[in-house]
């Protein structure tokens, strides 16, 4: 049972240009929502997170978005830069404090973006 | 990815011999999380740590896996008997208690059962 979903497995946008990415999740307990960023043989790097009670958390060029009625987030990264190309995942959580400390996350099966120059 | 150490990064095993990957989390970390990432998938969860105790192992295979994480030294994921099916890239993570921060990742080991 996939829990947190990314239907798009690749995308391809121009250099400058606003690329999305996409996730859905079914559970609605899940409390917070992080998106890592990984490059071929290392391991995830954490970007941006939103907890539930937000909608929108911004820092620099990534902006998630969090629709808790539709239970689907975004990740908006504008301008886009030939750095950015890499998979991304979309990972949730049920939350540390409710969860007795346990931080454990359900990821997505990842987007590959491409960042044409 | 700096601070979260896992060794060998590389892993050749016959089908039936034992894997052995190691873990040490960031300084002034006492949780540690083991994940899998089997090829075109995305990260599961295996089992969480603190020092001394298996706290979470939902997502551990019921035979062949084990893990811990001792006072001292690193973490350890242990697979007996590789099969096939366990080729896969697996990951540490630790965070430090009670912070709610995000995961900090390794660079994993990729495991290849020949």
């Amino acid at each position: 049972d996939q829990q947190v979903k990314q239907n798009s497995p690749s995308l391809s946008v121009q250099e400058g240009r606003i690329s999305i990415l996409n996730c859905d999740y079914t559970n609605s307990m899940f409390d917070y929502f992080l998106w890592y960023k990984k490059y071929p043989a290392e391991g995830p790097t954490f970007l941006i997170s939103i907890s539930s009670i937000k909608d929108k958390n911004e820092d620099g060029r990534f902006t998630v978005f969090l629709n808790k009625s539709a239970k689907h987030l975004s990740l908006h990264i504008v301008p886009s830069q030939p750095g950015d190309s890499a998979v991304y995942f979309c990972a949730a959580s049920l939350g540390w404090i409710s969860n007795f400390g346990n931080e454990k996350l359900t990821f997505g099966t990842g987007t590959r973006l491409t960042i044409i120059p | 990815n700096a601070g979260v150490m896992q060794n060998p990064r590389h892993l050749v095993r016959r089908r039936g011999q034992e894997a052995r990957l190691r873990c040490s989390p960031m300084k002034g970390h006492s949780h540690v999380y083991w994940y899998r990432q089997l090829p075109e998938e995305g990260l599961k969860f295996m089992v969480y740590l603190q020092k001394e105790n298996i706290i979470d192992e939902s997502g551990m295979p019921k035979e062949r896996f084990s893990a811990e994480f001792p006072k001292e030294g690193p973490s350890i994921l242990r697979i007996q008997q590789v099969v096939r099916g366990d080729s896969a890239a697996y990951f540490c993570a630790s965070s430090r208690t009670g912070t709610g921060s995000p995961l900090h990742f390794g660079n994993g080991t990729r495991l290849t059962v020949t």
